[in-house]
């Protein structure tokens, strides 16, 4: 699976948009796009995944640029509970393993 | 998406010995994963368990050292062997559910003195 590079560290006030970059400049035609996050002490939780289109869910939205060389997560009201380490994945639609990479360490701060 | 109950969530264990930790997921799952994430890093696949065959496992990490069991479609265990303070780390196991979103069990924390 192709490589991902992300901020190593970010942070940004409680209540604003957050908005994590990723980059993905060799990504291949059959890749996802997936959002994970790492809170302390806990496993990772699924955020968000796709393809080439604009995702929103309930949690975040995903911005991807139409040549599909980088993405950006939105986190559109920061609370201190979305503090945690953000990763950035590309998954092939065949494929069955996620390959995790450095992440970017996300503080929200009152 | 499914629900993983992972045990133990942390151990003390001596030098030498062996540590067998267990992933019950709540629904039936084709593919199961083990993970190991060292102290402040980022996580490292250890192997990929399908059930009813050998586990297919990553560069570096050998079955002699990290044995794993897949006896059903809701179950997996990791066993750590022979185990030396080297091997301190979270251990976290993961499933492929039917949607898209993989979970993840809580982690074991392994501390090997």
């Amino acid at each position: 699976d192709a490589k991902t590079t992300q901020p190593t560290s970010m942070d940004c006030a409680e209540g604003r948009a957050a908005n994590l970059p990723c980059n993905h400049s060799t990504i291949s035609g059959n890749e996802y796009v997936y959002w994970y996050r790492q809170i302390h002490s806990q496993g990772p939780q699924y955020i968000i995944h796709g393809l080439k289109n604009n995702e929103t869910n309930e949690m975040a939205s995903l911005i991807i640029t139409e040549d599909r060389k980088s993405s950006t997560l939105i986190l559109p009201h920061a609370t201190l509970r979305d503090t945690a380490v953000y990763y950035c994945i590309l998954k092939k639609s065949s494929g069955d393993k996620l390959t995790f990479g450095t992440g970017t360490r996300l503080a929200v701060r009152p | 998406s499914a629900v993983i109950s992972q045990k133990p969530s942390r151990d003390i264990c001596q030098r030498g010995t062996s540590l067998t930790i267990q992933c019950q997921v709540d629904s039936q799952v084709t593919m199961m994963f083990w993970y190991r994430q060292q102290p402040g890093q980022s996580l490292t696949l250890i192997a990929t368990a399908n059930q009813g065959s050998e586990a297919t496992y990553e560069s570096g990490f050998v079955i002699d050292k990290f044995p794993i069991s897949r006896p059903n479609l809701t179950f997996s265990t990791l066993t750590v062997s022979n185990m030396s303070p080297e091997d301190s780390s979270i251990y976290l196991c993961s499933a492929l559910p039917q949607r898209h979103g993989y979970t993840f069990g809580s982690g074991t924390r392994l501390t090997v003195v």
